[in-house]
């Protein structure tokens, strides 16, 4: 299984809202990742969880909170968004350690639309 | 501050052509360099990465080649396929395992039948 599953591939939702995109793999990385895109940009890092602890928060505001329950899992809760943050929300998953190639293996994403 | 930064949004080439996709960058603490493809409606895929202590990496029709003094990298594909029409990111990273990977901005390829 060498997949990154995303779940819903597509959101529309209200700014007073709260919803949560989830991701998951199963190939033992101890790595994972959100990535937000726009439209003709490339991919900008947001978050990463290493061995399921947040590593990296790339200045995202508040209105996303990054969840890893276990190493399988990664969630991105979404409340109080706003119309700017619509945008294809990629997760990626990578080995870690001794093992690492520097490869990631993102998900299809999760085309995001804030009415 | 586009650390890392492809100057042509977009290439055409015939098939069975070689196609040429360059990446700059600017930080010179950059040590890892990868490719990656992007179809529609998918995640990126892993091409190719390159080392700064190589020069040049192979794999199959992809080479990238890499010229530190310059901070310039490029993507050879060779011969080009009607099926390697996708947009092309380089991405950069200090070293593997710090998880930080600075994409740049895209060059979309179309090869022509």
């Amino acid at each position: 299984d060498t997949e990154v599953t995303q779940t819903p591939k597509h959101l529309v939702m209200g700014m007073t809202n709260k919803k949560s995109l989830k991701c998951e793999q199963h190939m033992g990385h101890r790595a994972m990742y959100w990535y937000k895109q726009k439209a003709k940009k490339p991919p900008e890092l947001m978050f990463v969880y290493s061995y399921e602890k947040l590593s990296i928060n790339e200045s995202v505001p508040s209105r996303f909170s990054p969840e890893c329950p276990n190493s399988s899992l990664l969630n991105l809760h979404l409340h109080a968004l706003q119309p700017e943050d619509s945008a294809l929300y990629l997760c990626a998953s990578s080995v870690t350690g001794t093992a690492d190639t520097g490869e990631l293996f993102f998900g299809e994403g999760s085309r995001l639309t804030v009415l | 501050d586009q650390q890392v930064k492809q100057n042509s949004p977009s290439l055409s080439v015939q098939e069975g052509r070689i196609s040429i996709l360059n990446c700059d960058y600017t930080n010179s603490m950059f040590d890892y360099f990868l490719w990656y493809k992007k179809y529609p409606a998918e995640g990126p895929t892993f091409l190719i990465s390159i080392s700064s202590i190589k020069d040049k990496n192979e794999d199959g029709r992809f080479t990238v080649f890499l010229n530190k003094s310059a901070k310039h990298l490029s993507l050879h594909i060779v011969p080009s396929q009607p099926g390697d029409s996708a947009v092309y990111f380089c991405a950069a990273s200090v070293i593997p395992g710090t998880y930080k990977y600075i994409f740049g901005t895209g060059t979309r390829l179309k090869v022509l039948a």
